[in-house]
């Protein structure tokens, strides 16, 4: 059963305009959550992450908001640039182990 | 420093066959993964291991064996090669047990 769940398959969004991605988990012991981004032919690459203490980190154009009451985190990227168009997967992980669970991805492609 | 590297990149197999993944790093990371991705599936965890010396299951280990070569290698291995194993496989290794460090994939695909 997936602890780690990415209801939308794809996302087609503008240049210039907001991405938002989302996620939600089912396992209240998880208390980190990362996402990465994964070009085609290429291994996924860490993109930004988020303790359980904090509700939002931000980086640059990246901002990672997490709801833990409703088990909800989501991912901003302001503003869209066609190099962000690839594969963004979620993820989470319990204190002391050394397991990720990963979400399914979301493909997101920016127009020009 | 070349990070986390995966041999082959390619690989076509016929039902029954052997094979072993490598993987090493250069990053003097204690953990290593081994996932596959599937469609609509993400990334799946076969095996890992937490330190040089140790490995534990995953989420999907049937099938495959793993060793702990030493502190920069990790090897997956397929006995007896399934359809089913048709997938994009992937090496990952970390310092802590969060920011992962992935290699570019292995294609197999089974016959």
């Amino acid at each position: 059963d997936q602890q780690v769940k990415q209801n939308s398959p794809s996302l087609s969004v503008q240049e210039g305009r907001i991405s938002i991605l989302n996620c939600d988990y089912t396992n209240s012991m998880f208390d980190y959550f990362l996402w990465y981004k994964k070009y085609p032919a290429e291994g996924p690459t860490f993109l930004i992450s988020i303790s359980s203490i904090k509700d939002k980190n931000e980086d640059g154009r990246f901002t990672v908001f997490l709801n833990k009451s409703a088990k909800h985190l989501s991912l901003h990227i302001v503003p869209s640039q066609p190099g962000d168009s690839a594969v963004y997967f979620c993820a989470a992980s319990e204190s002391g182990d050394y397991k990720l669970s990963f979400g399914a991805g979301t493909t997101v492609t920016v127009r020009a | 420093n070349a990070g986390v590297t995966q041999t082959p990149k390619f690989q076509v197999l016929k039902t029954g066959q052997s094979m072993t993944l490598q993987c090493a790093q250069d990053m003097n990371h204690n953990s290593m993964y081994w996932y596959r991705q599937d469609p609509g599936m993400g990334l799946r965890l076969i095996y890992y291991s937490a330190s040089e010396g140790t490995t534990d299951k995953g989420e999907v280990p049937n099938g495959y064996n793993v060793s702990r070569l030493n502190k920069r290698e990790f090897s997956l291995r397929l006995e007896s090669a399934a359809p089913s194993q048709t997938s994009v496989y992937f090496c990952a290794s970390a310092l802590s047990s969060y920011e992962q460090y992935f290699g570019p994939g292995t294609r197999l695909t089974v016959t």
